[in-house]
Order: C-alpha cells, then structure tokens, then sequence
C-alpha cells in the first residue's frame, strides 16, 4: 500500500544529543515537510522540500536539519541547539500543486 | 499575519449535528481544509473547499465558506462517538509555488453517548 511512514513512533533523548528522525514515502511526491506539534497548539511547519537535493526552512527551523538525498526520504535531526524539543513531529508528502498532504503517524520525541 | 484561529473544544451528544468554526487572516488563500486527529496519530484528511465555492458536501460533512469574513465552518451531521478527534482547519497559501499549509490549534470534539 502507498503510504507515508515515520520512525521510531516514540523517541528518547538525553539532553545535549542529537537525534534523527525518519521519514518515507512511496507515493512518489516530489514535496515532503515536518511540522511540530505541541499541546493545545497547531501545526508548525519546520522544513520542506520540493524537490530531492532542495529545501527550504519553515517558520520554526532553528535547532533542526534535513536532507533530501533520495525522493522517498526526508530524514529530521534535532540538534542539541533546539531548546525545547520534546513535541509530537509529523511528516507529510504532497504534489507542490495537489490539494492533499498526506501525513505519517508522528514521532513524539521526549527529552529525558 | 498569517493567523488560522479556532476554538478549542466542542462537546455534543451522540446523533446531535457538531458546527467547528474557524477564522483565517490571509486573503490570498487557495484551499481551506478541515483535517481530523485520532489521538497519538497522524492527521487524516476530511474535506477541502476551494476559495471561489461558498459550501460543499460531502456526505455527513456540509464546509461553509465566508470569503468576505474570513470564516470557515465545519457541519458533522448525526455526530457520532467515532468522530471524537482533535479538528483542525488549515488553510494553504502560496510559498515558492509550493503547496504550505497553515494550521489553526485545533478544536477537541468530545461526543458524549
């Protein structure tokens, strides 16, 4: 089945490592993203791409790195740099001109 | 700004209609969507309405769109206790020909039987 699959769907972390955070898709968009959520709070986009070997920063991407080496993923490092990092992060993949953004499962990330 | 506000919380009874309203600031927005959240899940996808239609239907689910006042509802008819989810309305705007979206904080709807 086409999908969009994140991993590990829950995330340890000690304080001052980094961690990185998996992304796949075989729906063949050419657009990936990561947005954060936190509780009571909407969606915050941190990273896009539209195209593999491109991406752009989103409103909240200090503290964060991507690549995009492949189509198919779009990998999430949260570096020592971000502050506050224990949030529930969502992946999604679109067509940069489709209406639907198909989401993963989240990865909730706490910083023990 | 570029703001997406909704209320957080809804309660209604099982077989009641649910209303979701929702207010967005950026006038150049091409798509309004509604997306639901089962908890510790991704986001799926309910409906969406294009910014030149004022309603659309979709069997339980009726969008309103008020362009001039920068509204958007959401209508879930004969609620049922499987639509108890967090809703969260966004609306897409345009960043580099991409497709961004910008999300309000989501409105919690408890079903109660």
């Amino acid at each position: 089945d086409g999908g969009i699959t994140q991993s590990p769907k829950y995330l340890f972390r000690k304080e001052g490592q980094n961690v990185t955070l998996s992304c796949e898709q075989n729906l063949n968009h050419d657009a990936m993203y990561w947005y954060r959520q936190d509780p009571g709070q909407g969606l915050r986009l941190i990273y896009y791409s539209q195209i593999v070997n491109d991406f752009q920063k989103g409103d909240i991407a200090e503290g964060y790195s991507v690549s995009r080496e492949k189509k198919e993923s779009f990998p999430l490092t949260v570096t020592s740099a971000q502050k506050n990092p224990t949030a529930f992060y969502l992946c999604a993949s679109s067509e940069p001109t489709d209406t639907e953004a198909f989401f993963g499962q989240g990865t909730r990330l706490t910083v023990v | 700004g570029e703001d997406v506000e909704q209320s957080l919380f809804l309660s209604v009874r099982e077989g009641d209609s649910s209303v979701i309203n929702c207010t967005y600031t950026d006038s150049s927005s091409t798509y309004l969507y509604w997306y639901k959240q089962e908890p510790g899940a991704g986001l799926q996808l309910l409906t969406y309405i294009f910014s030149n239609m004022d309603m659309k239907q979709d069997q339980r689910l009726t969008v309103l769109l008020n362009k001039k006042d920068k509204h958007l509802s959401l209508r879930i008819a004969d609620t049922q206790t499987g639509d108890s989810a967090i809703y969260f309305c966004a609306e897409a705007r345009a960043r580099n020909a991409g497709n961004m979206l910008t999300f309000g904080g989501g409105t919690r709807l408890m079903v109660k039987p």
